[in-house]
């Protein structure tokens, strides 16, 4: 079955740091894929997303790049902030199927 | 500004009761969603529906209930069947095409 394998936590680094979260995926058909970000107490928020092979995803400094060939969707960012404190989920969804299939999560901890 | 709007925000149950969490959107989204969250675990879904009076259960169906009357409301029943419903329940719905929108969530405890 379709499925997504997201890179274990906790990850802690420090202000200004290059953050990189691995997400791989399995599936089927041709899947569109997510990033959702999570903070304390709240539900999800959609960070960006990629439709199609090759497609980059990008908002607020965080940045995608769908990647057919090795069926990966990692998360980067050039230089974390102590806001970016948080739970961050990557998620595919089959072209036609409206259901997403999450990862487990990884929760980001940033020190100043 | 369209969303979707959970409440309560915090909800007790005791032993045996029935609880409904609410869950209603304004984007005129065909598709909802029930996912529960437990501490450090990613999403499992319970219920969805793609239109109004219809759903179908996800993965963790067991112990809910769900009524799809109108196409903004989408209400969860927590029955006395959920042998541990202590966790945090997200609502979410979707257009063809496009992720999901959350809601803000309802933290559900056992008293």
């Amino acid at each position: 079955g379709d499925s997504v394998t997201q890179m274990e936590g906790p990850v802690t680094l420090s202000e200004e740091a290059f953050l990189t979260i691995n997400c791989t995926y399995t599936a089927t058909g041709y899947p569109s894929l997510f990033w959702y970000v999570q903070y304390p107490g709240e539900g999800l928020q959609l960070l960006l997303k990629a439709t199609k092979a090759d497609d980059k995803g990008s908002n607020k400094g965080f940045e995608a790049t769908y990647r057919k060939e090795t069926t990966s969707f990692h998360l980067e960012k050039g230089s974390v902030q102590v806001s970016d404190s948080a739970v961050y989920f990557c998620a595919l969804n089959i072209q036609g199927a409206q259901k997403l299939v999450f990862g487990q999560g990884t929760r980001l901890t940033i020190n100043p | 500004d369209g969303g979707i709007t959970q409440s309560p925000k915090y909800l007790f149950r005791k032993e045996g009761q029935n609880v409904t969490l609410s869950c209603e959107q304004n984007l005129n989204h065909d598709a909802m969603y029930w996912y529960r969250q437990d501490p450090g675990q990613g999403l499992r879904l319970i219920y969805y529906s793609q239109i109004v009076n219809d759903f179908q259960k996800g993965d963790i169906a067991e112990g809910y209930s769900v009524s799809r009357e109108k196409k903004e409301s989408f209400p969860l029943t927590v029955t006395s069947a959920q042998k541990n419903p202590t966790a945090f329940y997200l609502c979410a719905s979707s257009i063809q095409g496009t992720g999901y929108t959350f809601g803000s969530g309802t933290r559900l405890t056992v008293v």
